[in-house]
């Protein structure tokens, strides 16, 4: 199983709801990502939990709040969003190993588009 | 971070090689060289990677310069389906950072 699965692939939201956006791996990872892509530009980082601890945060905004529950499952909790936030959410997972077997290979999900209201 | 530099876009015709240079002067020691791809509506997906030699796989080739400050992705024989968007990365294995730049835009012609 070399799958990231994202889910939902689309997403609709009004600026006051709560929602959340999940991702799954099987594969014996233990670092996962989330990034942020808007239309014709690059993913843009915004937070890393090695071994379920949150390594990195991009100074992103408290209304999106990432999760880690266990090392195959990343949740992005999102809540008070603005239209500005809609964009393409990927989900990435790595070995997150240290030694020879790391290549440092990520797997994308195929991301979860949200649009805000 | 160390900064990686590729041209916005490049055009290939189809079954012809197409070589994609990436410029990374302030690589260090511990960088290793990533290669990933997006193809329209998907996720990146990872493309090779190396650290001071040539490497090759089923997809590409990576020719790395000897003093390690530029290397060039090679596709042996493009098809319609290598139109994509195609980022250079340094990674260093010793951190799971990983950040994107602007990527190149290769399109194919048939």
């Amino acid at each position: 199983d070399t799958e990231v699965t994202q889910t939902p692939k689309h997403l609709v939201m009004g600026m006051t709801n709560k929602k959340s956006l999940k991702c799954e791996q099987h594969m014996g990872h233990r670092a996962m990502y989330w990034y942020k892509q808007k239309a014709k530009k690059p993913p843009e980082l915004m937070f890393v939990y090695s071994y379920e601890k949150l390594s990195i945060n991009e100074s992103v905004p408290s209304r999106f709040s990432p999760e880690c529950p266990n090392s195959s499952l990343l949740n992005l909790h999102l809540h008070a969003l603005q239209p500005e936030d809609s964009a393409l959410y990927l989900c990435a997972s790595s070995l997150g190993l240290a030694g020879g077997r790391n290549t440092g290979e990520l797997f994308f999900g195929e991301g979860s588009r949200l649009t805000v209201l | 971070d160390a900064k990686t530099t590729q041209p916005n876009s490049m055009e290939s015709n189809e079954e012809e090689p197409v070589h994609l240079p990436c410029n990374h002067s302030t690589i260090s020691g511990t960088d290793y060289i990533h290669w990933y791809r997006q193809l329209p509506s998907q996720g990146p997906e990872y493309v090779i990677h190396g650290l001071t030699s040539n490497v090759n796989n089923r997809m590409a080739s990576l020719a790395i310069a000897e003093d390690r400050k530029s290397s060039t992705l090679i596709l042996h024989r493009a098809t319609l389906r290598d139109a994509a968007v195609y980022y250079c990365i340094l990674r260093d294995l010793r951190n799971n950072d990983m950040r994107f730049g602007a990527g190149t835009r290769l399109t194919v012609k048939p």
